[in-house]
């Protein structure tokens, strides 16, 4: 099931420059995009998300843009700091509501450098 | 938004015995999910679980596992009879409270580690 995928096994970069995790899916019915944090020995946790209707979306130092045409999403960190190192998922869902499965991708592994 | 809480954080069982993982939601929650995580892989969807029914499986979750909150309070996982693939760390989740979005929010998991 490759239905969401994150190339990028891992990613360094330095305190206060700017990350960014790329994601790529291939289902055309997700309609909701999301990206969960995950700190090890604990579950995932939300950060962002955006609905296929959206190419932008910002919260604080996260943006999660939306390529529908390209199916491809990224979230950009600015700036970045060194509590932001933990494994990022990006996660695709067919319905906007609740009772959708979530499809993750396989993580990337940010490490943020002081 | 408050998250949700699991039991045990480990539990460690022989091959071929029934497991129950425990979580303790919050009120006011319809929405329940099941997902699980081998080591080194994808977070994959288990189950979802709306007003006391299955609401979707995947095709992980076969005749060995079984959900249900018996008490009305406490979610359940059960897997009747475990293998030594089952180990993995196990998650449940609530719906978002927020306009009844797809957001899932975790507990922080139980290990099973079956030997």
């Amino acid at each position: 099931d490759q239905q969401v995928k994150q190339n990028s096994p891992s990613l360094s970069v330095q305190e206060g420059r700017i990350s960014i995790l790329n994601c790529d899916y291939t289902n055309s019915m997700f309609d909701y995009f999301l990206w969960y944090k995950k700190y090890p020995a604990e579950g995932p946790t939300f950060l962002i998300s955006i609905s296929s209707i959206k190419d932008k979306n910002e919260d604080g130092r996260f943006t999660v843009f939306l390529n529908k045409s390209a199916k491809h999403l990224s979230l950009h960190i600015v700036p970045s700091q060194p509590g932001d190192s933990a494994v990022y998922f990006c996660a695709a869902s067919i319905k906007l509501t609740s009772g959708s499965r979530l499809t993750f991708g396989e993580g990337t592994q940010l490490t943020v450098n002081p | 938004e408050p998250e949700v809480t699991q039991t045990p954080s480990h539990q460690v069982t022989q091959m071929g015995q029934e497991v129950i993982l425990r979580c303790v939601p919050i009120s006011n929650h319809l929405y329940f999910y099941w997902y699980r995580q081998i080591l080194g892989q994808k977070v994959e969807f288990l189950v979802s679980f709306y007003n006391n029914e299955i609401s979707e499986k995947s095709e992980i979750f076969d005749d060995q596992f079984s959900v249900e909150r018996p008490d009305g309070s406490n979610f359940t996982l059960k897997i009747r009879s475990t293998k030594l693939e089952d180990s993995a760390m196990y998650f449940c989740a609530r719906e978002s409270l927020r306009f009844r979005l797809a957001e899932a929010f975790f507990g922080q998991g139980t290990r099973l580690t079956v030997v």
